[in-house]
């Protein structure tokens, strides 16, 4: 299985602060994976996919880069809505395997 | 608007079999991955196995020799059992829709609230 290490597992930062997450593959995954908001007791909310394809609705300061192995996240100004945990999330083979998660939290 | 809900026994016994059903509003099953996802409280998330609106399947290996997942498309459900189940499968159980394009547009786009399933006797 493609193994997804995420870094940092956890930040704290400030609102207005810009924020990059990474995410790195095991093995090349081409552009195949996506980014999940998740907050407490919710269920994931899908970012970002195909690396760096913004979903319908959701905020502009939200980007997505890289392919291959290197994946990034970046917040460009966090905002109070925007502490939670964000998981990446590799479709270019099954299994389908998750990173171990960032969580944002306040400073 | 699409909307998905599990449903199932919120507390099941060692060696027993984990029963889940996602009914599907608001949306065709056709041409979408259906598709269970878990996370153990406090952990990351599990990919579990999804069908395909055909009734082709694919498991996580991990659990692969447990797992069941089936489709019913007059009543737009899909159902999970998980047999022989312990302590270690105590998760929330999500139901997820997966769109899957090529070549570039895979990724969940809808989820179900979640429901907790606790095993333990």
């Amino acid at each position: 299985a493609i193994q997804m290490t995420q870094s940092p597992s956890s930040l704290s930062a400030s609102v207005g602060d810009r924020v990059t997450i990474t995410c790195r593959a095991s093995q090349a995954i081409r552009y195949d994976l996506g980014w999940y908001q998740q907050k407490p007791g919710k269920a994931p909310k899908l970012l970002i996919y195909a690396a760096s394809s913004l979903q319908s609705g959701v905020p502009s300061r939200f980007s997505g880069s890289g392919s291959g192995t290197d994946f990034t996240l970046t917040i460009s100004s966090l905002q109070p809505e925007d502490f939670a945990t964000y998981y990446c999330l590799q479709d270019y083979d099954y299994p389908l395997t998750f990173g171990g998660g960032t969580k944002v939290e306040i400073k | 608007q699409v909307q998905l809900q599990e449903s199932g026994p919120g507390l099941v016994k060692p060696s027993e079999t984990l029963s889940l059903t996602c009914t599907v509003s608001g949306g065709s099953i056709s041409t979408y991955y259906w598709s269970w996802i878990r996370q153990p409280p406090g952990k990351g998330l599990e990919w579990i196995g999804y069908i395909y609106y055909s009734g082709s399947t694919n498991y996580n290996p991990s659990l692969k020799s447990r797992v069941t997942i089936s489709l019913d498309t007059s009543k737009t459900q899909f159902s999970l059992k998980l047999s022989s189940v312990t302590a270690a499968d105590t998760a929330v159980y999500y139901c997820a829709r997966r769109v899957a394009t090529a070549p570039k547009d895979y990724y969940f786009d809808y989820w179900g609230l979640g429901t907790l399933v606790t095993v333990s006797s």
